[in-house]
């Protein structure tokens, strides 16, 4: 199975603040990942795919970028509602595994 | 717009099965995967397997086999998900979710509201 591995697992940050979350594969998967976003108790919300692609409705301070076996999630500019928990997937292989999740927090 | 529509909570003792069902409205439900995806409390994401309609065979993680069965139903538009010999671990909020790409290899781009199932003695 390949390991996703994303870093940090908690980031304070303040409203404005630029922020960027690392995630990492233990194997090549091109540019098969996506990035999404879960607040508590709801459902989560696809952002980014095929590492850069931002996914309809989705502001534009969200990017993505990277290949092969690292990627970066950027916010530009945070806002009130980004504080939530970020999760990189990959769907290069079965099984589709996620990295163990980002809390960002308010500082 | 797609929707998907999942079942309501479930309490489980521990060796007993649960089935939850997933149903879908708008955009096509034959031709994209259906996944079912877990979060035990306070934990990540994790993938249990999948299924797309229009074919016969579901696609599982290792972890999962021999535990979980994938079918769906097409004349009503619903996945289901059974997890069988229910262990306290198995404790979880399950997810549908829709495949944005044809085939399994996806990111999820409509998810269920998830079902909280709980197993306890």
């Amino acid at each position: 199975d390949i390991q996703m591995t994303q870093s940090p697992s908690t980031l304070s940050a303040s409203v404005g603040d630029r922020v960027t979350i690392t995630c990492r594969a233990s194997q090549s998967i091109t540019s098969w990942l996506a990035w999404y976003q879960q607040k508590p108790g709801k459902a989560p919300n696809l952002l980014i795919y095929k590492a850069s692609t931002l996914q309809s409705g989705v502001p534009s301070r969200f990017s993505g970028s990277g290949s092969g076996t690292e990627f970066t999630l950027t916010i530009s500019s945070l806002q009130p509602d980004d504080f939530a928990t970020y999760y990189c997937q990959q769907y290069n292989s079965s099984p589709y595994t996620f990295g163990q999740g980002t809390k960002l927090e308010i500082k | 717009q797609v929707q998907l529509v999942q079942s309501g909570a479930e309490v489980k003792k521990p060796g007993s099965s649960v089935k939850v069902s997933c149903k879908a409205s708008g955009g096509s439900f034959s031709s994209y995967a259906i996944s079912w995806v877990r979060q035990a409390p306070g934990q990540g994401l994790e993938w249990m397997g999948g299924i797309i309609p229009m074919f016969t065979s579901s696609n599982y993680a290792q972890k999962f086999q021999g535990r979980v069965t994938i079918t769906a139903d097409e004349s009503t538009t619903t996945a289901y998900m059974e997890l069988s010999s229910l262990r306290s671990e198995d404790t979880a909020l399950y997810f549908c979710a829709r495949g944005r790409l044809g085939g399994y290899d996806s990111d999820f781009d409509y998810w269920g509201q998830g079902t909280l199932v709980t197993v306890s003695s």
